[in-house]
Formats: C-alpha cells, structure tokens, sequence
C-alpha cells in the first residue's frame, strides 16, 4: 500500500470508551501529524512528531494521547472524550529527499461521539 | 503575525467556465506555498506547491497557481472547470526547513453548474 493510510475511516464512540486511531505512512518520511477538521472552523494542528520524537503539541486536551512508536506509525489514543470532539482526524507525514517540505494526508477518520 | 487569508467562502462557476481562488498570506520569511483540495469525506490532496524560481506553477488536474510577492498572494486557477473538480480547496503556507508547522486557509468551496 502506498502513501498515507488511516484506520478506522468512520468510528462511532460513546464518552467513556476508549479507542484509538492509527495512521501508517509508507513514504519513508520523517515527520509526522495528526490535525482536527471541524465542520466551519479551520484545519486545527493537534501534535508534530519528528522521528518519533513529539515537537509539537497545541495546548491539545489530554483525553487525546498521540503515541509515536517509529517514523512509520502514528497512534491517536482516545478517552473519555466530548461530544465536541466530533470531527474529521487527518494524518499527515512530510519529509524524506523532497527540498521543500511538503506535508501528505490520510484520508482521515470520521469520529462521532455521543 | 502569520495568516493566510482566503476571501471567498463559497464559489459556484458553470462547468467549462474558467476558475480563480483568491489566496492571500502575512509571512516574514520567504513563504513556501501550497494548494490542497479536499473532496467529502476525504484527506486532502496536494495540488501544487510554488518554494522558488517561475512565480507560475503547474500542478496536477490542470490547476495552475501564480505567486505574486508585491500583492502576497498565490491564487489558484483553472482554464477549464470540470463537475469533478466541485470540492473544497486549501491555500497554506510553509516556513523554511526544519519548521513544520503550516498555516492553512479556511478553505474555499468550489461547487460547479452542469
């Protein structure tokens, strides 16, 4: 499989689950990024990792716990969450040989929480 | 401070017609750019990028974008509408290397006329 993958697409959770996102980047890129699409609000930057270490956290809730095992996978870890945190979850990865550093999306998962 | 500004929210253009998107940035450093379009329900896609060299880029399904530093802006264009380009359509800046953080428009939403 090529590019960047997310898995599940669509997740449907209640506020006391516990579920978790993963995203595989299969461009042999460096950095990697989970960022919240709402519905009428901009594209929001959650966490930055840059081989495997997090240089990035915008002041993002902790019921969210980003895991970054190596350069490959990403994990966004949920609990106890909002119905508020209803969104698209997108994943990016960017680096590798390209000069300009250019950032590559998932698909995205669709979370619902009720 | 750092923004990027896309003026129209919403666009409709009749297929065949010709397309511009309005991209206006604030960035102190030489800006690397970039354009997305994000169809329902999925990631977004890079379209092109603009870092250096010919202010006119060419990008993928016939877009073209121009970089102009005197009016900061880099707007997205297309000669000829297709139905299949109805979408949502992302401006972005990009620092130098080794900063990963863009900063995304709001979007603009392309519908087109059969």
């Amino acid at each position: 499989e090529t590019g960047v993958t997310q898995t599940p697409r669509h997740l449907v959770m209640g506020m006391t689950n516990k579920k978790s996102l993963k995203c595989e980047q299969h461009l042999g890129h460096n950095a990697m990024y989970w960022y919240k699409q709402s519905a009428k609000k901009p594209l929001e930057l959650m966490f930055v990792y840059n081989f495997k270490e997090q240089t990035e956290n915008n002041s993002v809730p902790s019921r969210f716990s980003p895991e970054c095992p190596n350069s490959s996978h990403l994990f966004l870890h949920l609990h106890t969450l909002q119905p508020e945190d209803s969104a698209l979850y997108l994943c990016a990865s960017s680096g590798g040989t390209e000069v300009v550093e250019t950032q590559y999306f998932g698909p995205g998962t669709r979370l619902l929480v009720l | 401070a750092q923004s990027v500004t896309q003026p129209d929210i919403h666009i409709t253009v009749s297929e065949g017609a010709s397309l511009e998107l309005r991209c206006n940035y604030s960035y102190g450093a030489t800006p690397y750019l970039f354009w997305y379009v994000q169809s329902p329900g999925q990631g977004l896609q890079l379209l092109l990028k603009y870092f250096s060299g010919d202010t006119l880029v060419q990008g993928i399904k016939g877009f073209e974008a121009e970089f102009k530093r005197s009016q900061s802006s880099f707007n997205l264009r297309k000669p000829s509408v297709h139905w299949s380009d109805a979408a949502e359509y992302f401006c972005a800046v990009g620092g130098t290397s080794g900063t990963y953080k863009y900063i995304f428009g709001t979007g603009t939403r392309l519908k087109v006329l059969a």
